[in-house]
This record gives structure tokens, sequence and C-alpha cells, in this order.
């Protein structure tokens, strides 16, 4: 298995809703994260997880928590949203934290927050 | 920090021909790792290939090859017989030794039939 696996493909909430996104790998990554992208921009980076330590872009707002259950496995819980949260959400993981290795990215989740 | 610029917003190419890609970046850093990848509309991320600094030889995958120019800070991609899965969104990558990750603005590749 040489995936990073996004659910939802696409998600609307409202803003008052709560919704989570998961993103999930069986490759044996000890690195995993989460990036927002607007269109026609680069990925923004909101966390790591890396041995299942946690660091946060500080400019991403409390709204957006992350979680990681186990080492194959981060979510990206999201409540109180607001429309210009409405972007892709892309994970990705990579095999370490140094090194050449390149990260290995899902196939993101579309949000449209209304 | 380290940027990474890529100065052509949109490119495109006939079909069957050459197209390049550029990408400067700057850094104070001797060992660091470059990338490409490339973004269709189906949206994920997919790593066309990659560079270590410390290596002289010029990495190649296939019809795709970069053009590293360490001093010049240039990592530029080739793109040879340009096909139409080739269109898409392409971003230069740096990976710092300790493993920040800085994308470029991203060109976006039209191929024409």
């Amino acid at each position: 298995d040489t995936e990073v696996t996004q659910t939802p493909k696409h998600l609307v909430m409202g803003m008052t809703n709560k919704k989570s996104l998961k993103c999930e790998q069986h490759m044996g990554h000890r690195a995993m994260y989460w990036y927002k992208q607007k269109a026609k921009k680069p990925p923004e980076l909101m966390f790591v997880y890396s041995y299942e330590k946690l660091s946060i872009n500080e400019s991403v707002p409390s709204r957006f928590s992350p979680e990681c259950p186990n080492s194959s496995l981060l979510n990206l819980h999201l409540h109180a949203l607001q429309p210009e949260d409405s972007a892709l959400y892309l994970c990705a993981s990579s095999q370490g934290t140094t090194g050449s290795y390149g990260y290995t990215f899902g196939s993101g989740t579309r949000l449209t927050v209304v | 920090a380290q940027t990474v610029t890529q100065s052509q917003p949109e490119m495109s190419v006939q079909e069957a021909e050459t197209v390049t890609l550029s990408c400067t970046y700057d850094t104070s850093e001797s060992d660091y790792y470059l990338f490409w990848y490339k973004q269709p509309p189906s949206r994920q991320m997919i790593l066309v290939i990659r560079q270590e600094a410390y290596k002289q030889q010029n990495a190649t995958e296939n019809r795709f090859s970069v053009n590293f120019q360490k001093a010049a800070k240039s990592f530029s991609l080739k793109i040879s017989d340009s096909q139409l899965g080739d269109a898409a969104m392409y971003f230069c990558a740096y990976r710092s030794f300790g493993n920040q990750f800085y994308f470029g603005t991203g060109t976006s590749l039209t191929v024409i039939p």
C-alpha cells in the first residue's frame, strides 16, 4: 500500500457545525502533515506529527485541531469555521523527518464553509 | 527563512515538444533537498523528481530531468516529449536538513495538442 487515503473527498459544512477530516497511511511512515491549499496557490503547512509529537504552525486558528490516534491515522477536527476556511485540505506523510524523503500526498478534502 | 521562487506563473508547450520550468531558491544551508511536484486537476500532489544538494549529477526520471546549479541556487525542470497528461500545476519545493519544507508559488503548464 503506497497511498495516503483521505476522507471525505468533499465536505460542505455550516459555520456552527463540527466535522472531522480523516487521513490514513499504511506505509509505516512516522511523520504526517496537514496542509491547507487555496486555488492556484502552494500548500501551506498547518500541523506536523512526527513520531507522535505535534508541531503547530502558530498562524493556524484554534478552530482547527489535529489528532493522531496512532502512527497510521491523522484526523483534523473542525469547529466554528469561517467561509475563508474553504479550501483543499491535503494530508501527507513521509518516511522520515530528515533526508531526501519526499512527501506522499493524499488527494485531499475539498471543504466548503457556508 | 528559505524562499522558493517560480517566476513563470503559466507556461504552455506543444505536445511532443520540450519545456523547461524554472525555480530558484534562497538558502544559507549546504545540505538540503529539492523536489518537483505535479498537481493535476485531480488534486493529488505527485512527486516528479528529487535532487540531493550534495550530488552534482542532475536527477532524471524518464522524460523528466533537472538542471541543478547549486552555486546559482537554481533548479529547473525539463519535460521532454510533452504529453497531454503532463498538463498540471508544478510546484518546486525545498526541504531543509531540519525538515522544514518550502513550496514555490507554482507554474501552471498547458499542453497544446
